[in-house]
This record gives C-alpha cells, structure tokens and sequence, in this order.
C-alpha cells in the first residue's frame, strides 16, 4: 500500500532558528513529491514540487530535497517566523503508465510546527 | 490572483441527507479533485476529473458519491445519502494538468448529524 510518513509529529522551535522536516515514502510508481503548507482549518498551499530527477528546490526560506533512491525527503525552513507555525505536509504523486501523474496525491500525516517569540 | 472557491463553508445535515458541495475552479485549469480530512486526520483523495469525466478515483468514492461540472465555472461533489462518518472538512483542488501545482479551496466542512 502506498505511504507516506512524516517525522516528528510536531516540533517547536524559537523564531529565527531553522529546522528540518523529514519525509519517507512507499510510493510507487513515483511521479513527484510536493510539499504544502496547511493553516488550521485552511486548504493546503503548495511550496515545493520534485521529479525523481531533481534533488533540490528551494522556494524563499524553504528548501526541500529530494532522494529517489531511498524514497527520503526534507523540508528546510531557515530563520524561521510567526508565520510559519503551521502543518507541513509531504505529499507524493503516483505515475501512470505513461510515466506521468493522474494527480491522485497521497498525503502524509503532517508535521506540526509551532514558532515561538 | 485566481483562487479556487468552494461553498459552503459549513453544512449541517441529517444523515441520510443529500447534500451538494459547491467549487469553482481556477478558470484555465483542466483538471478537477475533491479530497477531504476527516478531523485529526490526514488529507485523502476522493476524486479526479478531466474532460467531464472521472480519470482517477479512491475507494472511499463509492456509490454514494457523484462528481458534476454541470457548467463552465462550477464543480460539485454530490453525496447522495449521508453518513455520520462523512463528517469531515471536503477540499476542492484544481490544476492546469495533472503534474502540476495542485491549488486547494478553503474547503467546506460537512457536519453530519
């Protein structure tokens, strides 16, 4: 069964620190691996997008990386606000038969991050 | 900037009930999805759906359930009878293709009583 798990659960740290953010997966066939950002009660918004060839994306203070190879990735946050306090969620994307995605996304349990002052 | 839309925010309903959630899509996009989070949960997909018809769709999507783009702007989740453990919060989600950037409503939570 296709998975998607997340480390830690939840993490708190000080503003202005950075932090990483883990992600395994089980997906298979791979398209890509995304990571989004969900306020509670809000729809999820996309940071991040990975194909198996590329193995780093950055977007601002994110940075996510990408291993194929051990189906591993991470979510870096550098100096970090208020405003990231947030559920970060790794999600992957199965291929079809012709390689690419059908757009059914399967989602991890998130990360939730908390920054304080 | 283009944002997906979903009413309503909140729906109250008896089980049994039908109920129909509401999203509008960003206007170039070609492809449709509806997911939901039940409360503490992670985020399931339900739904795909391009060129009016369903491309992908979870086991959780069974009869009970029914997709419809009835016009050019609207994309609506029926659940024809409803269940207490269809309370959750529906997320519609739209993307100009597949592989692309998925853009994600507010979503609209779905209490079932």
């Amino acid at each position: 069964k296709n998975q998607v798990e997340q480390s830690p659960q939840s993490l708190i740290i000080l503003e202005g620190k950075n932090c990483t953010l883990q992600c395994n997966y089980t997906v298979s066939p791979f398209s890509n691996l995304r990571w989004y950002k969900q306020d509670t009660g809000r729809g999820p918004v996309s940071l991040t997008i990975m194909t198996f060839s590329e193995n780093t994306k950055s977007n601002g203070r994110y940075t996510a990386t990408l291993d194929a190879d051990t189906k591993q990735s991470s979510l870096h946050i550098t100096a970090s606000q208020l405003s990231d306090s947030a559920s970060y969620i790794c999600v992957v994307s199965e291929a079809n038969a012709g390689g690419t995605s059908y757009g059914k996304l399967t989602f991890g349990q998130g990360t939730i991050l908390t920054v304080h002052p | 900037e283009p944002e997906v839309t979903q009413t309503p925010s909140h729906q109250v309903t008896q089980m049994g009930q039908e109920v129909i959630l509401r999203c509008v899509p960003i206007s170039n996009h070609l492809y449709f999805y509806w997911y939901r989070q039940i409360l503490g949960q992670k985020v399931e997909f339900l739904v795909s759906f391009y060129n009016n018809e369903i491309s992908e769709k979870s086991e959780i999507f069974d009869d009970q359930f029914s997709v419809e783009r009835p016009d050019g702007s609207n994309f609506t989740l029926k659940i024809r009878s409803t269940k207490l453990e269809d309370s959750a919060m529906y997320f519609c989600a739209s993307s100009v293709f597949s592989y692309n950037e998925q853009f994600f409503g507010p979503g609209t939570r779905l209490t079932v009583l």
